[in-house]
């Protein structure tokens, strides 16, 4: 059981919008603005493509883009390339102990 | 580059013990905070352990906490992870994560992970 909520699976046409949403609680979520996306695809490492809610890393492109409301986290990704295809995941810090917290992770499928 | 690359897994009977290492290039390894985060066989990755630049903080899943502990060598380059009193559900892929942010920089932030090893392979099974 993760500590954050993410829908197991969204699907998309290419050139199409997406969002995954991260439902967390006010000890994390709702009290910080640290909350990271990264993609992984299968055997792969995970890549940073969104931290501090909204900040994309330099060479992440401006499709990819995060906010913030209350409890819940997105990540929206706009005009959907068949290369987006993959797993992602949230993670916020939390405190009480301090400590880092997952989303279970969504399947992005481009179809 | 900036690289991280993880050494030190394999087989392991329950109860047993093994130990991680991760060692760094491309970048001053004593300036960042390190974690580890595993990733269990078809699963979500999992937040294991933190430890801060000059390994004065330190914090631990609750899964962990007690029977894992992170350490550094800022002279090698090499951040660890000792694991004793294995249990089958630490059956995972172990990576070790970079701090985007270090102690000294102005950009970036402390809560994300910007260079991932390639992961190790821990399996613990009779």
């Amino acid at each position: 059981q993760s500590a954050l909520t993410q829908p197991a699976s969204v699907s998309g046409s290419p050139g199409q919008s997406i969002t995954i949403s991260c439902t967390g609680t006010a000890s994390d979520i709702g009290a910080f603005n640290y909350v990271s996306w990264y993609q992984q695809h299968p055997g792969k490492a995970p890549q940073l493509i969104i931290f501090d809610v909204s900040n994309r890393p330099s060479g992440i492109s401006d499709r990819f883009s995060g906010s913030k409301s209350g409890t819940t986290a997105s990540l929206t990704i706009s005009g959907l390339r068949a290369e987006d295809e993959s797993d992602y995941y949230c993670t916020s810090f939390a405190h009480n102990p301090p400590r880092r917290e997952f989303g279970g992770g969504t399947k992005l499928t481009v179809l | 580059q900036v690289q991280l690359v993880e050494s030190g897994g394999g087989v392991v009977q329950p109860g047993g013990s093994l130990r991680l290492s991760c060692v760094a290039s491309g970048f001053t390894f004593g300036n960042f905070g390190m974690h580890w985060v595993r990733q269990a066989p078809g699963k979500g990755l999992e937040w294991v352990a933190f430890l801060q630049y000059d390994a004065n903080d330190r914090a631990y899943a609750d899964s962990v906490r007690g029977r894992f502990t992170i350490s550094r060598d800022n002279s090698e380059n090499t951040l660890f992870l000792e694991m004793n009193s294995l249990r089958g559900d630490d059956t995972a892929v172990y990576f070790c994560a970079k701090e985007q942010k270090g102690n000294n920089d102005g950009s970036g932030s402390h809560f994300a992970w910007d260079c991932w090893g390639q992961g190790a392979l821990v399996s613990v099974s009779s």
